[in-house]
């Protein structure tokens, strides 16, 4: 089944705390990025990267960090978690396509608390 | 920057009522939109996209979506909402030919039966 997974679901943790948020894809897709959502702002691009070892800046970077060793996974790394990095991630993936909508699919969410 | 409006933040209609949702968008050039659709404790799921051509775009469970290039526009539309569409709703925007896409803050509908 093609999707999209994300680990973990849930997580609590206390500042400074370093964790890793993995993301998997199944579809060979090149393209995948993060996002995070809360409430009244809708989704905001964390990072997205168009390759393997290819990263670039979303809109909301501060305090986040990326790796793409591998084309399937595209970990989000917080080194030092803070209150406000509290939200619900989104990991979405999209094919590199030479012509069509690039659509995303995405994965089912971390909910993460940062106490 | 990109930006992505989406007027109405909530929205409250009875069974059957028509449905449109705004979303207008900033960006001069070539773009793909969409509209994805959140139900309650789910991810999202994408009801429709446009990227070129016929500028009506129909997607799943009968919500179809307008593109107005000279208005920016990309509202979504449904002709009689059920009560399994309360959801949120949100547009999309990706531009610049990379993966630099744009959500706006989301519209939550409740249908009341």
């Amino acid at each position: 089944e093609a999707q999209v997974t994300q680990n973990p679901r849930y997580l609590i943790t206390v500042t400074g705390k370093k964790l890793t948020v993995t993301c998997s894809q199944n579809m060979n897709h090149e393209y995948m990025s993060w996002y995070r959502q809360d409430p009244g702002l809708g989704l905001r691009q964390i990072y997205y990267s168009m390759n393997v070892e290819v990263t670039d800046k979303g809109d909301v970077p501060e305090g986040y960090k990326v790796s793409r060793k591998e084309k399937r996974n595209f970990p989000l790394i917080l080194e030092s978690p803070s209150p406000n990095q509290t939200s619900l991630y989104f990991c979405a993936s999209t094919p590199g396509l030479a012509g069509g909508a690039r659509t995303q699919y995405f994965g089912p969410g971390t909910r993460l608390t940062v106490l | 920057a990109q930006s992505v409006s989406q007027h109405n933040h909530h929205v409250i209609l009875s069974e059957a009522a028509s449905l449109e949702l705004g979303c207008n968008y900033s960006y001069g050039g070539t773009v793909n939109l969409f509209w994805y659709v959140q139900y309650p404790g789910q991810h999202l799921q994408l009801l429709l996209k446009y990227f070129s051509g016929d500028p009506l775009v129909k997607g799943i469970k009968g919500f179809e979506a307008e593109f107005i290039k000279s208005k920016f526009s990309f509202n979504l539309r449904k002709p009689s909402v059920q009560w399994s569409d309360t959801a949120e709703y949100f547009c999309a925007v990706l531009s610049g030919g990379y993966q630099k896409v744009t959500f706006g803050t989301g519209t939550k509908l409740q249908v009341i039966p």
